[in-house]
């Protein structure tokens, strides 16, 4: 059984460029949830992707935009690049109805090491 | 709004022994959810322990233990009988029902052999 696979695992991007970054959740899961985590810090809250729709949005620019697809993989987009977007950018997937005895039962990805020069 | 706050940014531990890590929390909700996190240096972040904050008692899984004091929105984690295996950066983490994770900042395990 695959967990979360993220792609690319690493990127180098010129600043002022568009990035696309993939997730194809754990078989049986129907949500994708998308983590920023900077240097040194703990993961950021990007947005939350439930049938096909965002369903909520962390403190993060219109630069970030996301999709998921009918199958419930995902991806993250970014415009506009800049050196603060320099980052781990990390996948959760979980299944909507398990939150009574598994809350989200959140699945991570290894990551997309993401660095803008 | 909701913050985790983890005041160590690195312990260390001598193999087999007990270390305890500190995390506080704060929320307005009454019904959340409470997690560690471990992070090595694969990146992954794998799922240790977590605690429903209706539940008196302290989650358990194995070496791994919580102090959970819910008036004081204190969430410790002991890990028992250290080994080498447990270095790697431990994260605390808040579900309040909004679908989304509030991460602290991490606190580096080392584990002296």
């Amino acid at each position: 059984d695959a967990g979360v696979t993220q792609s690319p695992t690493h990127l180098i991007k010129t600043r002022g460029q568009q990035v696309t970054l993939r997730c194809s959740p754990k078989s049986g899961h129907d949500t994708v949830s998308w983590y920023q985590q900077a240097l040194g810090q703990g993961p950021q809250f990007i947005f939350q992707y439930y049938e096909e729709e965002e369903r909520q949005r962390g403190n993060f620019p219109d630069r970030f935009s996301g999709h998921q697809f009918p199958n419930y993989s995902s991806e993250l987009n970014v415009n506009a690049l800049w050196l603060g977007d320099s980052a781990l950018y990390l996948c959760a997937s979980s299944l909507a109805q398990d939150r009574g005895e598994n809350p989200y039962g959140y699945t991570f990805g290894s990551g997309t090491r993401l660095t803008v020069v | 709004a909701q913050t985790v706050t983890q005041s160590q940014p690195e312990m260390s531990v001598q193999e087999a022994e007990t270390v305890t890590l500190s995390c506080t929390y704060d929320t307005s909700e009454s019904d959340y959810y409470l997690f560690w996190y471990k992070q090595p240096p694969s990146r992954q972040m794998i799922l240790v322990i977590r605690q429903e904050a209706y539940k008196q008692q302290n989650a358990t899984e194995n070496r791994f233990s919580v102090n959970f004091q819910k008036a004081a929105k204190s969430f410790s984690l002991k890990i028992s009988d250290s080994q080498l295996g447990d270095a790697a950066m431990y994260f605390c983490a808040n579900d309040s029902g909004t679908y989304k994770y509030i991460f602290g900042t991490g606190t580096r395990l080392k584990v002296l052999a």
